[in-house]
């Protein structure tokens, strides 16, 4: 059980594109969801937190207005990179919290993103 | 100062060698302590999960907390190659509903 997806698992898009990457959990409901990033060799950095059917809370430094999350089910939600850029290539990772449980939160495998 | 130090390694070591994999904090309000293991190109795994001081053992692994000395540790006893991975330490103050801080995570190979 608790098996959390990201699709797709890479994509490489054109400079100025959007991209959108989905994080669906796939046998829990998840009231909320956390997005974060790894550039290669680093560690895992918070991006935002979403709770469902609520305005995701962006860390300092992210933003909002370039990463569009969408928390609009118990088991999906999605993040948009808009007018993508080479510097926001990275490997983009979410995570999901079962709904009644504080303790902990399952990854998603991660996507890959290259921006030409 | 980051809030969370771990050496990023790489560490290399024989099969069958006990593997010490440590990180320390800075934030005395940090109670719950995760290891995770993340194998390339992919995302985190949980793997030990302890609250406040004391030791946690499963199967070949223990981890260790030292709220007074702000010190956490992973033993990994009779390693394998498919031990092989980056282990990323983190904590938070209030288990999941506070956001995690994870340390940078250490290279971990095992050789046959």
């Amino acid at each position: 059980g608790a098996v959390v997806s990201q699709h797709p698992s890479w994509v490489i898009c054109k400079s100025g594109t959007s991209v959108k990457i989905e994080c669906r959990s796939l046998d829990f409901q998840a009231t909320t969801m956390f997005w974060y990033r790894q550039f290669p060799k680093q560690s895992l950095m918070l991006m935002a937190t979403s709770n469902e059917g609520s305005k995701a809370t962006y860390e300092q430094g992210v933003e909002k207005d370039k990463f569009l999350i969408n928390h609009a089910s118990l088991t999906l939600s999605t993040l948009t990179v808009t007018s993508a850029h080479p510097e926001d290539s990275s490997f983009y990772i979410c995570s999901a919290r079962p709904a009644g449980a504080w303790d902990t939160q399952y990854f998603g495998p991660g996507t890959r993103l290259t921006v030409l | 100062q980051k809030e969370v130090e771990q050496d990023p390694g790489p560490l290399s070591v024989p099969e069958g060698a006990i593997v010490s994999l440590n990180c320390t904090y800075s934030n005395s309000a940090f109670q719950y302590f995760m290891w995770y293991r993340q194998y390339s190109r992919k995302g985190p795994e949980l793997l030990m999960y302890t609250y406040s001081s004391g030791n946690k053992e499963d199967g070949r692994f223990t981890a260790q907390v030292d709220k007074s000395s702000k010190y956490i540790s992973l033993f990994i006893r009779d390693s394998q190659p498919s031990d092989s991975a980056t282990y990323l330490c983190a904590m938070s103050s209030s288990g999941g509903y506070n956001k995690l801080i994870f340390g940078a995570g250490t290279r971990l190979a095992v050789h046959p």
